[in-house]
């Protein structure tokens, strides 16, 4: 149980377009989820906590205008990096704590390679 | 916020010999503190997490030690093989905080045969 899926697994756009991530909780219904951003040979740095029919809650120093995180359902977060540069290219993960659970492990998606021309 | 620093950032061990990697958390409200296996491009696994009520955890190979007082916690791998080969990554959480992990700067770990 607890899986989580992300698509697409990789991503390749020009400069200015948008790419949206889709972040899915497979067997379980979630409330919240996170997303992060990981820089090659660096950390998972907490972007934004999606919260299921409310507002994202961004991180300091993340734009919100540009990282657009829509929690629509409760097995549903998309990211949305809006027009999109070269510096945006990351590596793009999700996680989704499963209520039900007495304390506060989460569950990864398997990420999304973001790479801008 | 919440601030992990983790140590080494890298660590080079003989097969057989043990890893240790520390961190330590300046939120003395954190209580969670879970420890991630990273491989290369993919998910970071979860291998062993500790609460704050515990002092310690062990499973088979891997061991995590808390100590509240100083706030800093360990991982410790026994016995290690080639496969152990990867970046280790602390975490910490605030359950009050919305459960928000703030991951500490990972260990790059190479079991040399």
């Amino acid at each position: 149980g607890a899986v989580v899926s992300q698509h697409p697994s990789w991503v390749i756009c020009k400069s200015g377009t948008s790419v949206k991530i889709e972040c899915r909780s497979l067997d379980f219904q979630a409330t919240t989820m996170f997303w992060y951003r990981q820089f090659p040979k660096q950390s998972l740095m907490l972007m934004a906590t999606s919260n299921e029919g409310s507002k994202a809650t961004y991180e300091q120093g993340v734009e919100k205008d540009k990282f657009l995180i829509n929690h629509a359902s409760l097995t549903l977060s998309t990211l949305t990096v809006t027009s999109a540069h070269p510096e945006d290219s990351s590596f793009y993960i999700c996680s989704a704590r499963e209520p039900q659970r007495a304390y506060n492990e989460q569950f990864f998606g398997p990420g999304t390679r973001l790479t801008v021309l | 916020g919440e601030n992990v620093e983790q140590h080494p950032s890298t660590l080079s061990v003989q097969e057989g010999d043990s890893a240790v990697i520390k961190c330590t958390y300046s939120d003395s409200a954190s209580n969670y503190f879970p420890w991630y296996k990273q491989e290369l491009g993919k998910r970071p696994q979860l291998i062993i997490d500790i609460r704050s009520n515990v002092g310690e955890k062990k499973d088979q190979r891997i061991a995590v030690t808390l100590n509240k007082t100083a706030k800093h916690f360990s991982l410790h791998i026994t016995e290690t093989q080639p496969e152990d080969s990867a970046v280790y990554f602390c975490a910490a959480s605030i359950r009050a905080a919305g459960n928000k992990l703030t991951f500490g700067g990972g260990t790059r770990v190479l079991v040399k045969p």
